[in-house]
């Protein structure tokens, strides 16, 4: 069965640093993958998505790498801020095109200390 | 303009009970999602409706659980009887139908906590 793997649970970064997540999966070839921030007590809030023939997707300090062969896709932070501590959620797309049917990793905990 | 709205942010029953989840999409979305995550696990895809209908309920855990969204417009979520592992945050989520077959952006409403004792 698709697997999805997020590097760690829990990852501590200095303020002005880059964060770097990662994202593995395996057994599956998705047609996009998401990443997604979620804050305590709220629902996941959509961050970006970069679909299958996309290397790399920018949004102000986000960047997203997305790569096929190695199956993985690399989240990062640019100038890291404190308040962008947070758990952050990896999520494949469908292989099937169309439909919207996400399957959710498991979330890595990002604090950005002062 | 209002996001996903939960009810009830929490709910505590006791094993055997019924409890019915409600969820009020954006408006104009005719997509609607319910998620489960259980502590310690990743969110779980349960079903989707194309407005009153059910696209796909493959991620329904068994026949307790129900879900209904008349009229196309909110959803509920009934557990009838809940059972200790029903436990978990229930999430819905909703998008609007291009048609293009385009990835829409889901918006998550909160989560009703649930807790069976």
């Amino acid at each position: 069965s698709q697997k999805i793997e997020q590097n760690s649970e829990a990852l501590n970064i200095q303020e002005g640093k880059t964060a770097t997540l990662t994202c593995n999966y395996t057994n599956y070839s998705p047609a996009y993958l998401q990443w997604y921030r979620q804050d305590p007590g709220r629902g996941p809030v959509f961050l970006l998505l970069i679909r299958e023939n996309e290397k790399e997707k920018r949004k102000e300090r986000l960047k997203v790498t997305f790569d096929t062969t190695l199956k993985q896709s690399l989240f990062h932070i640019t100038a890291s801020q404190p308040a962008d501590s947070a758990t952050y959620l990896c999520a494949l797309g469908p292989n099937s095109g169309g439909y919207q049917k996400v399957t959710f990793g498991t979330g890595t905990k990002l604090q950005v200390i002062p | 303009e209002a996001g996903v709205t939960q009810f009830p942010s929490h709910s505590v029953i006791e094993k055997g009970q019924t409890v019915t989840l409600r969820c009020d999409p954006i408006s104009g979305h005719d997509n609607l999602y319910w998620y489960r995550r259980v502590m310690g696990k990743e969110i779980k895809f349960l079903l989707h409706f194309v407005k009153e209908s059910k696209q796909d309920e493959s991620g329904m855990p068994n026949n307790r659980f129900l879900a209904e969204r008349t009229g196309g417009t909110y959803s509920t979520l009934k557990v009838q009887p809940a059972e200790l592992e029903d436990s978990g945050v229930y999430f819905c989520a909703s998008s609007q139908y291009t048609g293009t077959g385009n990835q829409e952006t889901q918006y998550f409403g909160p989560g009703t906590r649930l807790l069976v004792l």
